[in-house]
C-alpha cells in the first residue's frame, strides 16, 4: 500500500526565516510526486511535479526536491502570505502495473509565518 | 485561467437522504477524479474516470457512491442514502493526458456535505 508521510504537522516561522519542510513515501512504482498548498475551506492547489530522484523545481520562494525516499519544499524568506497547509502527494502504478492517476496524500504541514 | 467549478459549495441533508455533487472540469481535460477529506484528515482517493467509465476506485467507494459525465461539461458524484460518517469535504479534480501519462490534477474548491 502506498504511503505518504509529512514532517512536521506544524511549523511556525518568523517572517524570513527559511526552511524545509519533508514527505517520505513508500510506494510500488513512482510515476510522480506532487506538491499542493491548500488554504483553509479550499481545494489543494498546484506548485510541482517531480518525477525522478534528483529533479527540482523552483516557484518564487519555493524550491521541490526529490530523493528515491522523500522530498522536500524549502521555504526561503517566506513571507505572512506563504502561510497555507502544503500537501505532498504520490501517483504511483496499481496492482495491475497502470497508473490511471490515483493520488495519495499525506497529512500536511501547516505552515504560519509571522511578520 | 481556466479552473474547475464545483456547486453547491455547501450541502446539508438528512440521513439516508440522496444527494447529487457537481462539477465542472477543464474543458480540455480528459481525467476526472473525486476524492474527499474528512475534517482534520488527509484528502482521500474516491474515484478515477476516464473515457465515460470508471477506470479506478477506492474502497470507499462502495454502491453507495456512483458518478457519471450526463453531457460534455458536467461530472457528478451521487451518493444514494448518505451516512453521517459521509460528512466531509468533497473534491473533484481534472487533469490532461498527455503521453506518459503522468501530470498534474487541478482540484475544484470542494463541496462541503453535511448529513445531519
Amino acid at each position: 500500500e502506498d504511503q505518504v508521510t509529512q514532517s512536521p504537522e506544524a511549523l511556525r516561522l518568523q517572517e524570513g526565516e527559511s526552511s524545509s519542510l519533508n514527505c517520505s513515501y513508500t510506494v510500488s512504482g513512482l510515476r510522480g510526486l506532487f506538491w499542493y498548498r491548500q488554504d483553509p475551506g479550499k481545494g489543494p492547489e498546484f506548485l510541482f511535479t517531480l518525477y525522478s530522484a534528483g529533479e527540482e523545481k523552483e516557484k518564487e520562494r519555493l524550491k521541490a526536491t526529490l530523493t528515491k525516499k522523500e522530498s522536500f519544499l524549502h521555504i526561503t524568506a517566506p513571507k505572512p502570505e506563504d502561510s497555507a497547509t502544503y500537501l505532498c502527494a504520490v501517483q504511483a502504478v496499481n496492482a495491475g502495473g497502470t497508473s490511471y492517476g490515483k493520488l495519495t496524500f499525506g497529512q500536511g504541514t501547516i505552515l504560519t509565518v509571522h511578520p | 485561467e481556466p479552473e474547475v467549478t464545483q456547486t453547491p459549495s455547501h450541502q446539508v441533508t438528512q440521513m439516508g437522504q440522496e444527494v447529487i455533487l457537481r462539477c465542472v472540469p477543464i474543458s480540455n481535460h480528459l481525467y476526472f477524479y473525486w476524492y474527499r477529506q474528512i475534517l482534520g484528515q488527509k484528502v482521500e482517493f474516491l474515484v478515477s474516470f476516464y473515457n465515460n467509465e470508471i477506470s479506478e476506485k477506492s474502497e470507499i467507494f462502495d454502491d453507495q457512491f456512483s458518478v457519471e459525465r450526463p453531457d460534455g461539461s458536467n461530472f457528478t458524484l451521487k451518493i444514494r442514502s448518505t451516512k453521517l460518517e459521509d460528512s466531509a469535504m468533497y473534491f473533484c479534480a481534472s487533469r490532461l493526458r498527455l503521453a506518459g501519462g503522468v501530470n498534474e490534477q487541478f482540484f475544484g474548491p470542494g463541496t462541503r456535505l453535511t448529513v445531519l
